[in-house]
Order: C-alpha cells, then structure tokens, then sequence
C-alpha cells in the first residue's frame, strides 16, 4: 500500500516571500501520479498542481512550482510571492493509475501542512 | 464545462438517525465518483467509489452505503448514524477517459452527530 508523509503540520510565511511544502510517499510502482491540493477556510478541495511519474519536468503553474525527486520519493511544493489568499491546508496526494479498465484511480492524501500567510 | 454540487451543505443528526448526502455533477457523462470523508484535523480517506450506474466498490467497512442510481448522481446514506460518523464529506469525480486522472472536489457537507 502506498502512503503519503507530510512533515510539517504547520508553517507560516511572510506575505511575497516563497515557502516550501514537503511531501514523501512510498511506493513500488513506477509510474503513478502526484497532486497537491489546496483546502482553504471554505474546505473545498482546490487543485494546485499535478505531476507524472514519467516526466522528468518538474510541473509549474504560476505561482506554484513543485520539486519532483523520484529516486527519493520525494514531491514538494514551492509557493513564490505567497499571498493572503494562499492561507490553507495543503494536502499531497498519490495516484496510481488502474490498469484494469475498471479500477478506482484511488487517491491516498498526505495529513496536510496549515499554511498562514502572514501580512 | 463541468461543475459538481453537493448538498447539503450542513447537516446535524441525532444519533440513531438516518443519512442521505447527495451528489450530483454536470456538464460530462460517465464520470467516476468519489465519496471521501475527512475527519477532524485529518487528510482524506476514500469510502465508496463508483464507475458506472449501480457499480458500487466500498474502501472501508462502516455503516455507511453509497448508491448511484442515475449516471451523474451519487447518494451516500446511511440507517443509523454513529457519533463516530461526523465529519466532513466531500465527493468527487474524473472523467474516465485515459491519461485524465485529476480528480475534482464538490463543496462538501459538514455532518455533525450528536
């Protein structure tokens, strides 16, 4: 069974400055898929980023770039210029894909990192 | 483009009561649904999932049941709820095509069981 490991219960930023999430996993496959979500005070769930197994190229979207080190199983989240409106848990979450055609595409999240931007 | 609903959006049961939480997404066809729970100060833990009408595959043994009898929308129920059922309870879905394995959040419902 794979497990997702998030170090850091909590952390806080000062407002445009850049802070990094860390998230390991374990795992025996070799492709798969890795997600960071973003849950803030509403509690809906917000995808930030995703990533494949298969590419070497870390994923960026925007303001948010991740760390990518499969060798070290390793998946962190890199925030730049961190906003106010970036306070939220963030959840790191593994997917292995299902090769049966009817599998479940399960999502096995990390507990979560409470991110606090402070102004 | 797609949106998911859920509802409600807070519920507060007595124990021994009956559930039922709905789901429903628009906008696709065939989608892969998700109920997952998140208890308090905890990450997510998956519960039912489904990849067609009346396909139901349950993750973890509770009093809980899900049921999907429509292609868009999922029910999560319950006969007799337990205090230990309070939570969070967010659905979610994917499109089944290949390579799509981003799965989208509904806005949840908080259940408390007193």
């Amino acid at each position: 069974a794979q497990t997702v490991t998030q170090s850091q219960p909590e952390m806080s930023v000062q407002e445009a400055e850049t802070v990094t999430l860390s998230c390991t996993y374990d795992t025996s496959e070799s492709n798969y898929y890795l997600f960071w979500y973003k849950q803030p005070p509403s509690r809906q769930m917000i995808l930030v980023i995703r990533q494949e197994a298969y590419k070497q190229q870390n994923a960026t979207e925007n303001r948010f770039s991740v760390n990518f080190q499969k060798a070290a199983k390793s998946f962190s989240l890199k925030i730049s210029d961190s906003q106010l409106g970036d306070t939220a848990m963030y959840f790191c979450a593994f997917m292995k894909p299902s090769y049966s055609g009817a599998g479940s595409y399960q999502l096995t999240f990390g507990k979560g990192t409470k991110l606090s931007v402070i102004p | 483009s797609q949106t998911i609903h859920q509802w409600p959006a807070t519920l507060v049961q007595p124990v021994g009561s009956p559930l039922s939480l709905e789901c429903t997404v628009e906008g696709t066809s065939n989608p892969n649904l998700y109920w997952y729970r998140q208890a308090a100060g905890r990450g997510l833990q998956l519960l039912f999932y489904s990849v067609g009408i009346g396909q139901i595959s349950s993750e973890v043994p509770q009093n809980l049941s899900a049921s999907r009898p429509q292609d868009r929308q999922f029910i999560l129920s319950s006969k007799k709820l337990l205090l230990s059922d309070s939570g969070f309870y967010l659905c979610a879905w994917r499109t089944p095509l290949a390579y799509q394995e981003t799965q989208y959040f509904g806005p949840g419902t908080r259940l408390l069981v007193l």
